[in-house]
């Protein structure tokens, strides 16, 4: 079955870089997305990447994937006070219908 | 704004009771999904619905029932409400099946006293 799991917690300092690391179990998994939920507010869609490919880059974003290992991350560049909230990692798999699997969620707290 | 809409933002309720949430997915898209975020259990999905019909189902209790009408829009079921399914509850939408670019809605906040 598919499990994603992620780590609960992340304090890094404003200007600094957050990485934020992911493992999903399901090798059949076709996409995997971040998701960014701000207090109070519904998630809200930041990156997804193919199954295919190694690494997305999308300017302060870069998301990498290790297939082999089942690991995905998220890099956020010279993090900003206003990156503070909860990211899910989610994987979906195809076939027919989709079904999106989300972890467990990372609350990013910035420090200025 | 992701375009989804929600109502209520919020809504208070009795055990026992049965309640109504009602989303309006994104213009263009078909697919609507219903998730349910709670400290304890994290954000669960529910059910999914693609163009009217009920395409996949997560951990949704014989209480909770959903559709998709005609126009597309959706409405979650919650019946026999217990303390527990206090919850945030989100739609989303996306155009088809095939990826996971959703677009979530501000959610409702049920509370059940």
């Amino acid at each position: 079955g598919e499990d994603v799991e992620q780590s609960l917690f992340l304090s890094v300092r404003e200007g600094d870089s957050s990485v934020i690391n992911c493992t999903y179990t399901d090798s059949s998994s076709t996409y995997l997305y971040w998701y960014k939920q701000e207090p109070g507010a519904g998630l809200q869609l930041l990156t997804y990447i193919f199954s295919n490919m190694d690494m997305k880059q999308d300017q302060r974003l870069t998301v990498l994937l290790n297939k082999k290992d089942k690991h995905l991350s998220l890099r956020i560049a010279d993090t900003q006070t206003g990156d503070s909230a909860i990211y899910f990692c989610a994987e979906s798999i195809s076939g027919g219908y989709q079904k999106v699997t989300f972890g467990t969620g990372t609350k990013l707290q910035v420090i200025p | 704004d992701s375009g989804v809409t929600q109502t209520p933002k919020h809504l208070i309720t009795a055990t026992g009771q049965r309640v109504t949430l009602r989303c309006s997915p994104r213009s263009g898209d078909l697919s609507v999904y219903w998730y349910q975020q709670s400290l304890d259990q994290g954000l669960q999905f529910l059910i999914q619905y693609y163009n009217g019909e009920e395409r996949a189902k997560g951990n949704i209790l014989e209480r909770f029932s959903a559709q998709q009408f005609p126009d597309l829009h959706s409405e979650l079921n919650l019946s026999s409400l217990e303390l527990g399914d206090s919850a945030l509850y989100f739609c989303a939408s996306s155009v088809g099946t095939g990826k996971g670019e959703q677009y979530f809605g501000p959610g409702t906040r049920l509370t059940v006293t």
